[in-house]
C-alpha cells in the first residue's frame, strides 16, 4: 500500500527552529510537496522537491532523500503566525498526489 | 474573481438529498480536483479532471459525480447524501496534471444529518 507518515502534533517556541519529518512508501515517486494550512483555511504551497538535497526559501527549507523515502521541512526564526498544520504530499506513479494527515505545529511565546 | 472560488461556504443537508458543490477558477488551469478532508486523515482525492471534457476517479469516488463542461467550472454532485459524506470539501486546480503546484479554493463545510 501507499503511506505517508508525519507526526500528529509538535510544539515549539517563538524564535526557535523546528524540523517536521515526513516518511513515505509509495509505488513510484515523482516529487514531494509541502503545504501549509491554517485552521479553517485552504492549504497553500510551500515547497517542491524532486531531487535529493536541500531547497531553501527564506525562513523555510525542505530536504529530500529519495533513497530513504524521507523529507523534512525546517522552519527557522519561528513566528506566532507559523502556527498551522503542515502537509506532506507525494506525487505517485500515476501522477496523483498522496497526502499525509499533516502535522499540527503549535508555537508558544 | 481572483483565483479559485467555491460555493456554498457551508451547508447542512438532510440525508437522501441531492447537492451540488460549485467550483470556479479564473487562472485558465487545465487540471482541477475535488478533495475531502476529515479530521486525522489526509486530503483524499474524490475526482479529478486533467482538461475540459475529461474526468477521472480518485481514491474515494463512490457517491460523488463530477462534470467538466469548460475550463473554469468543476461542480461536484452528491446524488443522495449520506452522513458519512459530512466533511470539508476542497476544490483545487493546477496548470498541468503532473508536477504542478495545486491552488486550493476556500472549502465547503458540509454536514449531512
Amino acid at each position: 500500500g501507499q503511506n505517508i507518515d508525519q507526526p500528529t502534533e509538535m510544539t515549539a517556541t517563538e524564535g526557535a527552529i523546528v524540523q517536521i519529518n515526513c516518511t513515505y512508501q509509495t509505488s513510484g515517486f515523482n516529487g514531494l510537496f509541502w503545504y501549509q494550512q491554517h485552521a479553517g483555511e485552504a492549504p497553500t504551497f510551500l515547497s517542491y522537491n524532486v531531487l535529493d538535497g536541500l531547497e531553501e526559501k527564506g525562513r523555510f527549507s525542505s530536504f529530500l532523500s529519495r533513497s530513504k523515502g524521507y523529507s523534512y521541512l525546517l522552519l527557522k526564526e519561528l513566528q506566532m503566525k507559523d502556527s498551522a498544520s503542515y502537509l506532506c504530499a507525494v506525487i505517485g506513479s500515476n501522477y496523483q498526489l498522496i497526502w499525509g494527515a499533516g502535522t499540527k505545529l503549535i508555537i508558544k511565546p | 474573481i481572483a483565483g479559485i472560488t467555491q460555493a456554498p461556504t457551508s451547508q447542512i443537508l438532510a440525508a437522501g438529498r441531492r447537492m451540488t458543490l460549485r467550483c470556479t477558477q479564473d487562472m485558465r488551469h487545465n487540471a482541477m480536483y475535488w478533495y475531502r478532508q476529515d479530521l486525522g486523515l489526509g486530503l483524499r482525492l474524490i475526482h479529478y479532471s486533467n482538461t475540459a471534457g475529461t474526468t477521472g476517479k480518485g481514491e474515494v469516488p463512490d457517491g460523488y459525480s463530477v462534470s467538466r463542461a469548460n475550463t473554469d467550472d468543476f461542480p461536484l454532485t452528491l446524488a443522495s447524501a449520506v452522513p458519512s459524506q459530512t466533511s470539508v470539501y476542497f476544490c483545487a486546480s493546477s496548470h498541468g496534471q503532473d508536477y504542478s503546484e495545486q491552488f486550493f479554493g476556500p472549502g465547503t463545510r458540509l454536514t449531512v444529518l
